[in-house]
Formats: C-alpha cells, structure tokens, sequence
C-alpha cells in the first residue's frame, strides 16, 4: 500500500547549518506530496507542497523537490534558525478503490533540535 | 478567516468511560478528517466526513464514531476507552474532497485514560 519513509532522527544541528530531512514514497500514480510541522504543544501546519513530479515546494526558506525517479521529496533548508526547531512529517494522500479520499498517510516524524 | 478550532483543549478520562471532541472546520470547508497521533508518532487516520456522511475510514474499531453538521463542523466519539486511546486527537479540514487537497490541522485535543 502507499507509505512515506522518513529518514531515522533526531537531528540536532548549529544555528546557520544546512538542513536535509529525507522523504521516500511508495504510491500508485503521481500523488501530491506534502510536509507538515509541528511545533511544540501545537497541531500540523502545513509548510510546503507539490503537486506533481518535478514541481518544487518552497516556505519560509524550505524547498522540496517531487523527484518521481526516485520516489523521493526530501526537505532542505540553507540556513536553520533556533525557531525552526520541531517536528517535521512528510505526508502523502491515498487513493483506495478509485475513489480520492484525501486522507493523509504521514511518516514517522524527524525532530530537529536547532542550538544557538 | 477563522482557523480550525477544536474543543476542549485538554482531557481526562477513565478507562471504560465515553468520550466526545469537537472541532469547528475553517470556513468554507466542506469536508473534516479526524487523525489519532501517539507520543512520539505521525498521526494515523481515523475518519473522513463530506457533506454529512462518513467517506473512508482508517483502521480503528466501530466505537470511534463520528458525526458532521450541516454548518460542516464535526465530533469525535469513542466508547469504552482503553488505555491506549491516550493520545492527541487532530481535526483537519479541506476547501474539498479530494487527493490533491491541503488538509488544515486544528490544534489538537490531548485526551488523557487512566
């Protein structure tokens, strides 16, 4: 079935260090492809987006790229600040019966711990 | 623009007991989907709710149970708690039904069984 992988954490970083947070998928078809926040004490916000392969998701200094050879959307970011520090989920919606539910399936989580 | 707004923020509850949350979806949204996420997990789908009828439902037992109003906002039930219902309880709503949808995530109800 459709399922995100995100890659083992926690990652723990210096202010200004570059930041990468691995994505891969499994899916039927071109599904759009998320990433979500979440912040301490808080529900998801959502950060970025693709639509389609190739597109590129970007906010607040964040980008992924929808890359469907391989099946990957991974999160980078050129310069991390303290506050980015939180939870990241990469998230995709799944299709079942042919019939577009829009239920999300997120992986597992990556916690980003930033130090001044 | 009002946000996503759930109801209460906290609560606890003892084993066996029933359980009811509420979520108000962002205005305009026609279509709520309600999300479990444990300690230290990704959140897990419950259920979706269009235009007032269930529309996929994750794998979680019958006493998760739901409702959605006219006005599109929703409840959560689940009977007989357990344990392991301990967890955060995520309304998300969307402009519609669909795969390529943004889904907008309430704040979250952190329920508590002991």
């Amino acid at each position: 079935g459709d399922s995100v992988t995100q890659m083992e954490g926690p990652v723990t970083l210096s202010e200004e260090a570059f930041l990468t947070i691995n994505c891969t998928y499994t899916a039927t078809g071109y599904p759009s492809l998320f990433w979500y926040v979440q912040y301490p004490g808080e529900g998801l916000q959502l950060l970025l987006k693709a639509t389609k392969a190739d597109d590129k998701g970007s906010n607040k200094g964040f980008e992924a790229t929808y890359r469907k050879e391989t099946t990957s959307f991974h999160l980078e970011k050129g310069s991390v600040q303290v506050s980015d520090s939180a939870v990241y989920f990469c998230a995709l919606p799944i299709q079942a019966g042919g019939t577009s539910y829009g239920k999300l399936t997120f992986g597992q989580g990556t916690i980003l711990t930033v130090h001044p | 623009e009002t946000g996503v707004t759930q109801s209460p923020t906290h609560l606890i509850k003892t084993r066996g007991q029933q359980v009811t949350l509420r979520c108000s979806s962002q205005s305009g949204h026609n279509t709520v989907s309600w999300y479990q996420q444990a300690l230290g997990q990704g959140p897990q789908f419950i259920f979706q709710y269009y235009r007032e009828e269930e529309n996929g439902r994750g794998n979680f037992p019958p006493r998760f149970s739901g409702l959605q109003f006219p006005n599109y906002s929703s409840e959560l039930n689940v009977n007989a708690l357990e344990l392991d219902d301990s967890a955060l309880y995520l309304c998300a709503s969307s402009p519609r039904q669909g795969a390529r949808e943004t889904q907008y995530f309430g704040p979250g109800t952190r329920l508590l069984v002991l």
